[in-house]
């Protein structure tokens, strides 16, 4: 069955680098979304992505926070200037379609930031 | 905003058994979905049942959905020790395909 993918599973970083989480969606799926999950705390919704675009994204997503899908097949999550508190896991998903559509998570990559 | 709340938050039970946990959430739905998680592992998809569905089966798998409760369950019958893992539940509201997430129920099967 096919599966989203996200490298690397970690991640170490020192504060104030720039870090870049990589995604490969499921090759025939649309929209694509990335969350976040603090340890501990509830999955966050952080931004979708529809046609080579934002559709929606959250408060969290502020400045520091980009994506790109830089080809046909790759969908990146990149902070700019990492802080203490951007340590969680990150969630890849992506969807069929909008609408009644079940998304398909990958298993995450953990951010540490020292 | 919505929010999706899980009782109990946690829940252990003997293998064989049914595992129920409910969800609430508080603003207009267009679906309500569960997702399981494992430790360490991503969130797997289980079912999804639509604004105007009450019950949907998958399996061992039941979910209702009282909107005018605003409250949703899954059950799980004849439990597996497999099925050791976090139940999330989230809202897909009436704006688009952002998912709400709650706080989960980590549910424990003992062999």
């Amino acid at each position: 069955e096919p599966e989203v993918t996200q490298t690397p599973s970690h991640q170490v970083t020192q504060m104030g680098q720039e870090v870049i989480l990589r995604c490969v969606p499921i090759s025939n799926h649309l929209y694509f979304y990335w969350y976040r999950q603090i340890l501990g705390q509830k999955v966050e919704f952080l931004v979708s992505f529809y046609n080579n675009e934002i559709s929606e994204k959250s408060e969290i997503f502020d400045d520091q926070f980009s994506v790109e899908r830089p080809d046909g097949s790759n969908f990146t999550l990149k902070i700019r200037s990492t802080k203490l508190e951007d340590s969680a896991m990150y969630f890849c998903a992506s969807s069929p379609d909008r609408g009644d559509q079940p998304q398909h998570f990958g298993d995450g990559t953990r951010l540490s930031i020292l | 905003s919505q929010q999706g709340e899980e009782d109990p938050q946690a829940l252990s039970i003997q293998e064989g058994e049914n595992a129920t946990m409910n969800c609430s959430y508080k603003t207009s739905i267009n679906n309500l979905q569960w997702y399981r998680q494992n430790s360490g592992r991503g969130l797997v998809h289980l079912i999804l049942i639509r604004s105007n569905e009450r019950e949907k089966h998958s399996g061992r798998l039941r979910v209702t959905l009282d909107t005018s409760k605003k409250s949703s369950s899954l059950l799980i019958t004849a439990s597996r020790a497999a099925d050791t893992a976090s139940y999330f539940c989230a809202t897909d509201g009436a704006a688009g395909n952002k998912l709400t997430f709650g706080g989960g129920t980590r549910v424990l099967v003992k062999p």
